[in-house]
């Protein structure tokens, strides 16, 4: 079973301001992923990481970036959130392995942008 | 890119039903994952499927690897309220560690 915390669960914040949603997993996982996604809706993967010091860009254009210095922790920032940046933002995590190795998800960060 | 379409998009069934939903997918995929999200949580893992024809069950739910590997199945027997909630499918083809999610089914479950 894995252990993935996000924090905060729900931030309300003005435009232009600058954000870090966290995102800790407890199991050493190498690889972590942040998902957005819109309520009711489909997942869509903006940042990935495979391991320290490495991330990449996801399927979905994303104005947020991330950072990856420890294995545990993959947190992703808005330098200037706007309101088109409201939605919802899931971390995952999962283990190095041949073959799928399934993903594990956080609650969620809820982000409202006013 | 890739696309995941999940059929129905919703349902409403009576408590007691069985309930079907499916995946397709434009490629293949080496994996296929099932998840349940509740309202305001993040998706729960239900099912991992590895090989094509695979079938696997775990309490109420049986899932399916199709044969041409470009489609899933899950099957939920004698629906209960707890079951109310989104299913998605995720797939992962081979050489990459990335999943693609599809569009999700919506249950709700009729007392």
């Amino acid at each position: 079973e894995a252990d993935i915390y996000q924090t905060p669960r729900y931030l309300v914040i003005g435009t232009g301001k600058k954000i870090t949603l966290e995102c800790s997993q407890t199991m050493g996982h190498d690889k972590m992923y942040w998902y957005q996604q819109d309520p009711g809706m489909e997942l869509h993967l903006i940042h990935y990481s495979y391991g320290v010091n490495s991330t990449e860009k996801g399927d979905l254009s994303s104005e947020s970036t991330v950072s990856r210095i420890r294995t545990e922790h993959f947190p992703l920032t808005l330098e200037s959130a706007r309101p088109s940046h409201t939605s919802q933002y899931l971390c995952a995590s999962s283990e190095t392995g041949t073959g799928g190795q399934p993903q594990h998800f956080g609650d969620g960060t809820r982000l409202s942008i006013l | 890119g890739q696309q995941l379409n999940q059929s129905p998009q919703s349902m409403f069934i009576q408590e007691g039903e069985d309930v079907s939903m499916n995946c397709t997918s434009s490629s293949i995929f080496n994996t296929w994952l099932w998840y349940k999200q509740d309202p305001g949580e993040g998706p729960v893992l239900l099912i991992a499927l590895y090989k094509a024809g695979e079938l696997t069950s775990n309490g109420r739910l049986t899932a399916q690897f199709g044969i041409t590997r470009k489609d899933s199945f899950l099957n939920i027997s004698a629906s209960i309220p707890s079951d109310v909630g989104i299913y998605f499918c995720a797939g992962q083809s081979s050489g990459t560690y990335k999943y693609i999610f599809g569009t999700g089914t919506r249950l709700k479950v009729l007392a």
